[in-house]
């Protein structure tokens, strides 16, 4: 069966403090994804990745960074999380040119 | 840009039918509808490709005008089960960069 984990489903950080999201799957996908979801913003994508330290920006990459050393781990990165970054945060990860499989996501909280 | 979905919200009895429209400003190749009940994680519903082809299962079916850039969802004869937030997303380029619309939510009463 198809799973994607993620490290936390609760998060409550700091200003300024160093946070790491963590996403692992377990189905050899190529493909693996960073969302952040506020209500009546939709899914709106940070970063992806098509490959092992290969990763693209995506709508909102601004105060984020990711890294990617092992295909199934995929991380997010929030270099000084400010409150403006309280969010639920949702990984996906998909074949080439397939279905996204998401996470059960993390709701951060930044005080 | 994300893609603009229309009604942002619908209230269904059951056994009524419901469109979800999907519309992109730019070229697609592809686009993916996705359902998200409430505190779950969003589930992939369909994808289609660029050519206008129609899908579906059970009583969800989807389709997809190239030339217009739009999509739509079509639920017939609604469950209660279909009540959440249906998602589209739009593909403009390669790598399943995914562009998702900010949603429409569905609620199917008794």
């Amino acid at each position: 069966d198809v799973k994607v984990t993620q490290s936390s489903r609760y998060l409550v950080k700091r200003t300024g403090e160093k946070v790491f999201l963590e996403c692992v799957q377990d189905m050899d996908h190529e493909n693996m994804f960073w969302y952040r979801q506020d209500p009546g913003l939709g899914l709106r994508l940070i970063y992806f990745s098509y490959d092992v330290k290969m990763k693209e920006k995506g709508d909102i990459p601004e105060g984020y960074s990711v890294s990617r050393e092992k295909k199934e781990r995929f991380s997010l990165i929030l270099e000084s999380a400010s409150t403006n970054q309280t969010s639920m945060y949702l990984c996906a990860s998909s074949p080439l040119l397939g279905t996204q499989y998401f996470g059960p996501g993390t709701r951060l909280t930044v005080l | 840009q994300q893609p603009v979905q229309s009604p942002q919200a619908v209230i269904l009895r059951e056994g009524e039918d419901a469109v979800i429209n999907c519309s992109s400003s730019k070229a697609l190749y592809s686009v993916h509808w996705y359902r998200q009940k409430h505190g779950e994680a969003p589930v992939f519903l369909m994808i289609l490709l660029k050519g206008g082809e129609q899908k579906g299962h059970d009583k969800i079916s989807a389709s997809f005008n190239e030339k217009k850039q739009q999509s739509s969802l079509y639920l017939t004869a609604s469950q209660l089960s279909y009540s959440g937030t249906y998602f589209c997303g739009t593909e403009t380029g390669g790598y399943q960069k995914v562009t998702f619309g900010t949603g429409t939510k569905l609620q199917v009463i008794p």
